[in-house]
């Protein structure tokens, strides 16, 4: 039973380079999103997906891109990493417009930007 | 508009003692409310939720109640254990998919 599955845990950047944050999940849940965990701030949402082809921008979106080509999969990219970007990222999906659901997390992948 | 606001911690507790974490939130329409906890280096799971007025979520001897009077949602345990020792995340969702959290409380439990 997977569930939510990110990848990798841990990854170390320098500046300005880019890499792709993975999620992917099994429940066909219709409604993805992205969040950044730092402390005494709690969750941030990034951005968010309601379904394969509709992506829209949360919270903190800048310096972040997505895609939802499939239902399964939500990739998080970062264009040119900065150190502000040093984060705990974390993937969650949900039953989409099912106000009861609750959300599911991935573990997280814990990023640090040099 | 929409948010959650969540007792700040941290909170350090002896084995045995009672526990009361508070959230109160803020919504314009009937949101369902719900507790997550977060180990060190895990993600959130779900801990329990309620979906309307004065449900009762309950869960490993957690419990909270839906109070819309109060506009709150109050997690407490009778007896706390060293493995409560987390974080936890007060979070409501409104109709659709928008989901709002607190900005956590940690809790730790010495023996």
């Amino acid at each position: 039973n997977a569930g939510v599955t990110q990848t990798p845990k841990f990854q170390v950047l320098k500046t300005g380079q880019s890499m792709t944050l993975q999620c992917a999940q099994d429940m066909n849940h219709e409604y993805m999103s992205w969040y950044r965990q730092d402390p005494g701030m709690g969750l941030r949402l990034i951005h968010y997906s309601v379904g394969a082809g509709i992506t829209d921008q949360g919270e903190v979106p800048n310096g972040y891109n997505v895609s939802r080509s499939t239902t399964e999969d939500f990739p998080l990219r970062l264009l040119s990493a900065a150190p502000s970007q040093t984060s705990v990222y974390f993937c969650a999906s949900s039953y989409s417009g099912l106000g009861n659901q609750p959300q599911h997390f991935g573990d997280g992948t814990r990023l640090s930007i040099l | 508009g929409d948010s959650v606001t969540q007792m700040e911690g941290p909170v350090t507790l002896s084995e045995e003692a009672f526990l009361t974490i508070n959230c109160t939130y803020t919504a314009t329409g009937y949101p369902s409310l719900f507790w997550y906890v977060q180990y060190p280096g895990e993600g959130l799971q779900l801990l329990l939720k309620a979906t309307k007025a004065d449900d009762k979520g309950s869960n490993k001897g957690f419990e909270a109640t839906y109070r819309k009077e109060t506009t709150s949602f109050h997690l407490e345990k009778g007896s706390v254990q060293v493995s409560d020792s987390a974080v936890y995340f007060c979070a409501l969702r409104v109709t659709g998919n928008q989901f709002y959290f607190g900005t956590g409380t940690s809790l730790t439990v010495i023996p």
